[in-house]
């Protein structure tokens, strides 16, 4: 069974750092393009960024570019996503999520429960 | 980077009645990379469609996705108490993955 697991969500200061991870179990972790998306409090879906299964090709929004930082841990099934000069505008959850292939074609098959963040003083 | 518009914003039905969801993108979206998603409240989303008009694993066939180019459609053919809930569309074809704004399904 497929599981995916964030945590280090925290609530945070405007212009501070944090470090997200997902821990996925049940498939092969360096055959996957994985993913993060976020959900602002009472808003849709937000793609922020993409990883390759080997880790060398990377993908992000406009919006977290040079601010973010996405990398994978494959001896660990770990995904990371660094955080840095957070903003208000950056407070949702954030999900990771498992593509269909190692391919950047694809959608998203399995979905963590995600992790809360809240940038305020 | 390509901008997905859904409509209508809510749409309210009964259970039985079917379902007609729409998602136009800015450009044309290459080789139908358009999936949908469900979302119900307090819960991740879950893939519906992918490449347009495929159906996940274990997702039932009252869901059917078609279109392409810039216009898109799910539809739910009759509607289950366990299916109102907000669907996204999302173009995955680019450097960058966009989604719509999504569409409330109420009863």
């Amino acid at each position: 069974e497929v599981q995916l697991v964030e945590s280090g969500g925290a609530l945070i200061q405007p212009g501070g750092s944090l470090r997200l991870s997902c821990a996925a179990s049940g498939f092969t972790f360096s055959n996957y393009v994985m993913t993060w998306v976020r959900q602002a409090p009472g808003k849709g879906l937000e793609w922020v960024s993409g990883i390759s299964g080997s880790g060398g090709n990377t993908y992000y929004a406009d919006a977290v570019k040079g601010r973010f930082t996405i990398s994978r841990d494959n001896s660990k099934n770990t995904l990371h996503l660094q955080m840095n000069s957070l903003r208000a505008e950056d407070t949702a959850v954030y999900y990771c999520a498992k593509d269909q292939r190692n391919s950047w074609f694809t959608a998203s098959d399995y979905w963590g429960q995600g992790t809360l963040v809240t940038v305020s003083s | 980077e390509i901008v997905l518009t859904q409509s209508p914003g809510t749409l309210s039905l009964s259970p039985g009645e079917r379902a007609t969801l729409s998602c136009r993108a800015s450009q044309s979206v290459t080789s139908n990379y358009l999936a949908w998603y469900q979302q119900k409240p307090g819960q991740a989303p879950r893939l519906l469609i992918y490449g347009a008009s495929s159906r996940a694993t274990d997702i039932p066939d009252r869901f059917s996705g078609s279109g392409s180019g810039t216009d898109f459609t799910l539809t739910i053919s009759r509607l289950e108490p366990e299916d109102f809930a907000v669907y996204y569309c999302q173009h995955y074809g680019g450097s960058s993955r966009t989604f719509g704004q999504g569409t409330k399904v109420e009863i």
